[in-house]
């Protein structure tokens, strides 16, 4: 089992570009999250997906799309990139939610937005 | 605002040393999770804590969930070089989970 991967590992952006990354799992889990990592900020929310087909805003979806057309897979989209969203995006899955899931995470995309 | 604070921010040490992290909040949660994070990687779960006064240890780590659930700690007993890392705690709230802000614990041998 591969677990969580992520594509790509690594880009830069100028503002106003716009790309998608990838998330895949191969555990069969029902949630999806994506978070960005920005220094002393910890980890936030960005959008999240309870199963095929739904998604959910989380604490800072601003500026970001999603889409989950199959179970397996999670995009992240970003139409018009700006330097503020220079960050290190991870990509996390679970078998369902609450409060005593295990969260798996992927390897992290960093994006540079100049 | 955070809903969650972790200190120390950064913690540098000698190994052998012992140590303490915490993690705070004003809200009451019905579980805690830890998380350590090493360089280039995402978090791996250590443990999770559900009921107040809770302790769970894994090896050389312990960590307790406090009384009324605002708040937890983790400590370790003579910390080793392969320690080093991030360490985060994180809090369920419905469908999201919500992350500390990091306590980056480095360990010289």
């Amino acid at each position: 089992n591969a677990g969580v991967t992520q594509t790509p590992k690594f880009r830069v952006l100028k503002t106003g570009q716009s790309m998608t990354l990838l998330c895949a799992q191969d555990m069969n889990h029902e949630y999806m999250y994506w978070y960005r990592q920005d220094p002393g900020m910890g980890l936030r929310l960005i959008h999240y997906s309870v199963g095929e087909g739904t998604t959910a805003k989380g604490e800072v979806p601003d500026g970001y799309n999603v889409s989950r057309l199959k179970k397996q897979n999670f995009l992240l989209g970003l139409e018009s990139a700006a330097p503020s969203q220079t960050s290190v995006y991870f990509c996390a899955s679970s078998y369902l939610g609450g409060q005593r899931e295990t969260q798996y995470f992927g390897p992290g995309t960093r994006l540079l937005v100049l | 605002t955070q809903l969650l604070e972790q200190s120390p921010q950064f913690l540098s040490i000698q190994e052998g040393e012992n140590l303490t992290v915490y993690c705070n909040s004003s809200s009451v949660f019905s579980s805690l999770q830890w998380y350590r994070q090493e360089p280039g990687e995402g978090p791996v779960l250590l443990v999770t804590v559900v009921t107040g006064g809770e302790v769970k240890k894994l090896k050389r780590l312990t960590f307790q969930f406090g009384d009324a659930r605002k708040d937890s700690s983790l400590h370790i007993t003579a910390a080793q070089p392969g320690d080093t890392g991030l360490y985060l705690c994180a809090a369920n709230t419905g469908n999201q989970f919500y992350f500390g802000t990091g306590t980056s614990l480095t360990v010289i041998p």
